[in-house]
């Protein structure tokens, strides 16, 4: 268990949907990152928060967002879901505002239908 | 932008034997983290070893261990004495060491394709 929490652990959820996922970071840890696991691309980045403030931004699409608040969990935000949405979305975090370590959660499967 | 390169899609060991996973990478960047994960059929990812690549040393840790080549780009893992629990896919990824936040690598992780180990009894 990494102490990383991301709730939920399974969603299945229609085209056109939006849902939102959730993620809470070690004890401690003020840094969180997303990222997606698919068949056809593979694991991706998505986003980094730090503290509350947004670090760095990769592959993410318009379609998706996601913020970090004053307790330090993470929520990711994904509307107008489409059938390529498939995925496992993973929440890490880590101490360091510079990483050297990311603990990954245990991730949310996210199914669209 | 980095690339990681996986070329083997699938391993297997016989319990207690050695294996090596390869890796290589591509990056114009002198200064940056190389890290292996697992993950098993739980789908946890979970770090099994990490290389700084100002180190010249190889990583270790217990029965992990990596051989680096920064002048090849390669950065492959070794698994002594192989265990039924190791069976899983095993990811290699970069990371750039960037100090500035508000660049799109900052703490980003780039992932190989990952390679399917299976440890047979």
């Amino acid at each position: 268990d990494s102490g990383v929490t991301q709730t939920p652990k399974h969603l299945i959820t229609a085209t056109g949907q939006r849902v939102t996922l959730r993620c809470s970071p070690r004890s401690g840890d003020l840094s969180v990152y997303w990222y997606q696991q698919s068949l056809d691309q593979g694991l991706q980045f998505l986003i980094h928060y730090y503290n509350g403030e947004e670090r760095a931004k990769g592959n993410i699409l318009e379609r998706f967002s996601a913020q970090q608040f004053p307790d330090l969990h993470s929520e990711l935000n994904l509307s107008s879901l489409e059938l390529g949405d498939s995925a496992l979305y993973f929440c890490a975090s880590s101490v360091a505002d510079l990483p050297t370590e990311q603990y990954f959660g245990p991730g949310t499967r996210l199914t669209v239908t | 932008a980095q690339t990681v390169t996986q070329s083997q899609p699938e391993m297997s060991v016989q319990e207690a034997e050695t294996v090596t996973l390869s890796c290589t990478y591509d990056t114009s960047e002198s200064n940056y983290y190389l890290f292996w994960y697992k993950q098993p059929p739980s789908r946890q990812m979970i770090l099994v070893i990490r290389q700084e690549a100002y180190k010249q040393q190889n990583a270790t840790e217990n029965r992990f261990s990596v051989n680096f080549q920064k002048a090849a780009k390669s950065f492959s893992l070794k698994i002594s004495d192989s265990q039924l629990g190791d069976t899983a896919m095993y990811f290699c990824a970069f990371m750039k060491r960037d100090v500035n936040a508000g660049g799109t690598s900052y703490g980003k992780l780039t992932f190989g394709q990952g390679t399917i180990l299976t440890v047979h009894p």
